[in-house]
């Protein structure tokens, strides 16, 4: 069965700071993977998607993430974090064509000015 | 930006009531999901519908029903409301094929007296 471990439950780092967020799965094909963002009372909204092909993916809002096979990681990153990061973040492993996401724990990331 | 809609964003209720939670989407998808989000847990996955009368449960137990008589809406109902069901309720959907990927609305946040 998929699983997602999100080792982190807080995070905080100083505005202008690069931020690392860390995600590990657990799926025995070749995942699908996800991140997402939710900022207070809101939904989630997808930052980016991995499916196949380059290993580092772009995404919204100046984020990007590395895929790893050998680590089974998903690691999020940003060179110089905002204060309008401040959100919590999940991480999602599915199988594509439309199955179920699994999510993590989410981590909560803090930003001090 | 997503279509996906849910209401009341905001309910408290007394014990014992009966509620519905509305989410309707104006993407045409066939697939749509609740997600249960406690403080500090995974998103559990209660509810799924992969089309109009097609519903089955997720991985967490839950005493909540939906219903897909329309594609565009999936609600969820509460026969009887208790304070162990407090929690936020999301709402989700995603194409037949693809990534997979959801599309979220912003949540309803229940809260049981």
């Amino acid at each position: 069965a998929q699983s997602v471990t999100q080792p982190d439950i807080h995070i905080t780092v100083s505005e202008g700071a690069s931020l690392e967020l860390r995600c590990n799965y657990s799926y025995g094909a070749t995942p699908y993977l996800f991140w997402y963002v939710q900022s207070p009372g809101q939904g989630l909204q997808l930052l980016l998607k991995y499916f196949s092909g380059d290993t580092l993916v772009q995404g919204i809002k100046g984020f990007e993430a590395e895929f790893k096979r050998s680590q089974s990681s998903f690691n999020l990153r940003k060179p110089s974090v905002h204060w309008s990061d401040a959100a919590e973040y999940f991480c999602a492993v599915g199988a594509g064509g439309g199955n179920k996401l699994v999510f993590g724990a989410g981590t909560i990331l803090r930003v001090k000015s | 930006e997503a279509d996906i809609y849910q209401t009341p964003r905001y309910l408290v209720i007394g014990t014992g009531k009966k509620i519905t939670l509305e989410c309707s989407q104006t993407m045409g998808h066939d697939k749509m999901y609740w997600y249960q989000q406690d403080p500090g847990m995974e998103l559990h996955l209660i509810h799924y519908s992969y089309g109009v009368n097609s519903t089955e449960k997720g991985d967490l137990s839950s005493e909540s029903t939906v219903s897909r008589i329309r594609t565009e809406h999936f609600p969820l109902t509460l026969e009887s409301a208790r304070p162990s069901h407090t929690s936020q309720y999301l709402c989700a959907s995603s194409e037949w094929l693809g990534s997979g990927e959801l599309f979220f609305g912003e949540g309803s946040r229940l809260t049981v007296l």
